[in-house]
């Protein structure tokens, strides 16, 4: 069963930094991709950030890019997300996601299996 | 910036067929992703690649795609269903991923 377990979470003040963690478990980690995905209060999902299997490429939102770093220590099935420079409206909760490299056209995974996130808060 | 577009709400009676249509200029080349969300909880994949069926979904669920925009439908609805359902997919140039605004589906 695949399961993936977000922790790190809290509250920061702003231009705070922090550091997310996703454990895998019940999958062969390496073979797949992963992401983050945030949902804000009251709103719908917003892609953040995804990673190959071999961490040898990443992509992000622009909202993100330059302040959010995405990495996976694959020895220890464990997925990261360094938050820095956070903002008020980089509060959320973070989702990790099980991603999945589209068929067709188009450069862009899916989110086949979510975690139950982790609260940021990011207030004074 | 990219977006697609769902109705706000939706609401059908339990047996019904509800359908939830997301727009978006791309969606003709490529494909739509639909998520349920219950109250509380993570999104759960329900259709992949416009009208897949992931294990484990119901039969009732399904999905289909024409021109610029795409449509989730449930035959036969049950008042478990009633959550929000976000459509997900990419502009053109593969760069923008984004969600839907979602829809909540009301059940009574």
């Amino acid at each position: 069963e695949v399961q993936l377990v977000e922790s790190g979470g809290g509250l920061v003040q702003p231009g705070g930094s922090l550091k997310l963690s996703c454990e895998a478990s019940g999958f062969s980690f390496s073979s797949y991709a992963m992401s983050w995905v945030r949902q804000a209060p009251g709103k719908g999902p917003e892609w953040v950030s995804t990673i190959t299997g071999s961490g040898g490429s990443t992509y992000y939102a622009d909202s993100v890019e330059g302040r959010f770093t995405i990495s996976r220590d694959n020895s220890n099935n464990t997925l990261y997300l360094q938050m820095n420079s956070l903002r008020a409206d980089d509060t959320a909760v973070y989702y990790c996601a099980r991603s999945v490299k589209t068929t067709g056209s188009g450069n862009y995974y899916y989110f086949a299996y979510w975690g139950q996130g982790t609260l940021v808060t990011v207030s004074s | 910036s990219y977006q697609l577009t769902q109705p706000p709400s939706v609401s059908v009676s339990p047996g019904q067929t509800a359908r939830i249509t997301c727009s978006g200029d791309a969606l003709s080349k490529t494909y739509a992703y639909w998520y349920q969300q219950k109250s509380g909880q993570a999104p759960v994949l329900v259709i992949y690649e416009d009208s897949k069926r992931p294990s484990g979904i119901p039969e009732r669920f399904s999905g289909s795609s024409s021109g610029t925009m795409a449509t989730f439908t449930i035959s036969g609805a049950r008042v478990e269903d009633e959550a929000d359902y976000y459509c997900y997919s990419t502009d053109s140039s593969g760069n923008h991923w984004v969600f839907g605004g979602g829809t909540k589906l009301t059940v009574l």
